[in-house]
Formats: C-alpha cells, structure tokens, sequence
C-alpha cells in the first residue's frame, strides 16, 4: 500500500545534541513538508520541498535543517539551535499544489 | 498573510447529535480541505473542497469561496468522531495554512 512512513514515532533526546526525524513516501509524490505541532495548537510548516535538490523555509525554520536527495525521502534534522524542540513532528506529500495532502502518523519529540 | 479561523474552539456533543464546524479566512483561496486528527495524532484528509459542496456518509462539507467560509457538517456524531478538525487553505503555491483546529469530544 502506497503511504508515508515516518520514524521513529517517539524520541528522546539530550539538550544540545542534533536529531534527525525520517519521512519517506511511495505514493511518487512531488511535493513533500515538515509541520510541528505543539499542544492544543494547530500546524505550522517547518520546510518544504517540491522537487528533489531544492526546498523552502516555513515560516518556523529556525533551528531546523532538511535535505532532499531523492524525491522519497526528506528527513529533517532538528539541530541545537531549536530552543524549544519538544513538539510532535508531521510530514505529508502531495502531487503538486492542486491537490490534498497525505500525512505521516508523526513523531513525538521530547528533549529531556 | 492570510489568517484561518475555525469555530468554536471545542464542542462536546451527545452520541447521535448533528453539528456544524466554521471555517472562516481572510482572503482568496485556490484549495481548501479538511482534515480529522485523530486522538493518537494521525491527520486524516476528509475533504479537498476549495468551492461547492461534497459529501462522505455522515460529513458533508460547503465552502463558498466568494464569502470566504466553509463548513463541515457531521450528522449523527459517534465517539469516534473525537478528535480534532481542521481546516487548512493554499493561496496559491505550495504553502498550506492551517487553522488552530476545533476541539470534538463525543460521549456516549
């Protein structure tokens, strides 16, 4: 079945240390991005990517770090410059920009 | 930029009751969907609805584009419809702005 897979689904990390939160899709999607999610709160878009090789800041791309060398996969890399990490992690594709999103199942991050 | 605003914030319902979800936002849009975050976070797409009305078994969706609102309705609301909805719109582009979501507790 063509989805996305995200992992791990919880992290734990050390403050100072980078961490890297994988997104890979087979639905041959173009279009892939990052969301944080904090508690109660709606998504904000970390990066996006529309083609392999290029991408994009959100609006909250501070401390945040994302590749894209194959058009399956864009892990992000949540670096020691991310003040406040602790948040669930969403990754979602989509064709192009005329159609819906598909989502990954998330990743809970917490910095202890 | 253009600002999403859903309503209300939370609403709990009684299994069977029928209700109405408001999405407002501030400018033109050129895609609009809705989405249900399930209670172990994952976000499932209801509606790709930039215009028009849809309907999927007990939830349809309206928007009117030239007013700038669209709506989610849900009939006969079971316990699994808990969660929350969201509302997220394109102006164009690839960016997607979400609303803050709107809180749904079903009892039974």
């Amino acid at each position: 079945d063509g989805g996305i897979t995200q992992s791990p689904k919880y992290l734990f990390r050390k403050e100072g240390q980078n961490v890297t939160l994988s997104c890979e899709q087979n639905l041959n999607h173009d279009a892939m991005y990052w969301y944080r999610q904090d508690p109660g709160q709606g998504l904000r878009l970390i990066y996006y990517s529309q083609i392999v090789n290029d991408f994009q800041k959100g609006d909250i791309a501070e401390g945040y770090s994302v590749s894209r060398e194959k058009k399956e996969s864009f892990p992000l890399t949540v670096t020691s410059a991310q003040k406040n990490p602790t948040a669930f992690y969403l990754c979602a594709s989509s064709p192009d920009r005329a159609y819906g999103y598909t989502f990954g199942s998330g990743t809970r991050l917490t910095v202890v | 930029g253009i600002q999403v605003e859903q309503s209300p914030p939370d609403l709990i319902l009684q299994e069977g009751a029928n209700s109405t979800l408001r999405c407002n936002f501030s400018d033109s849009v050129n895609n609009l969907q809705w989405f249900h975050q399930n209670p172990w976070g994952q976000l499932i797409n209801l509606f790709y609805i930039p215009s028009g009305t849809k309907q999927n078994g007990r939830l349809s969706a309206t928007t009117v584009a030239t007013e700038r609102y669209s709506l989610l309705y849900i009939s006969s609301s079971q316990t699994t419809d808990s969660g929350v909805y969201f509302c997220a719109v394109q102006t164009g582009g690839f960016k997607t702005i979400f609303g803050a979501g709107t809180r749904l507790f079903v009892k039974a």
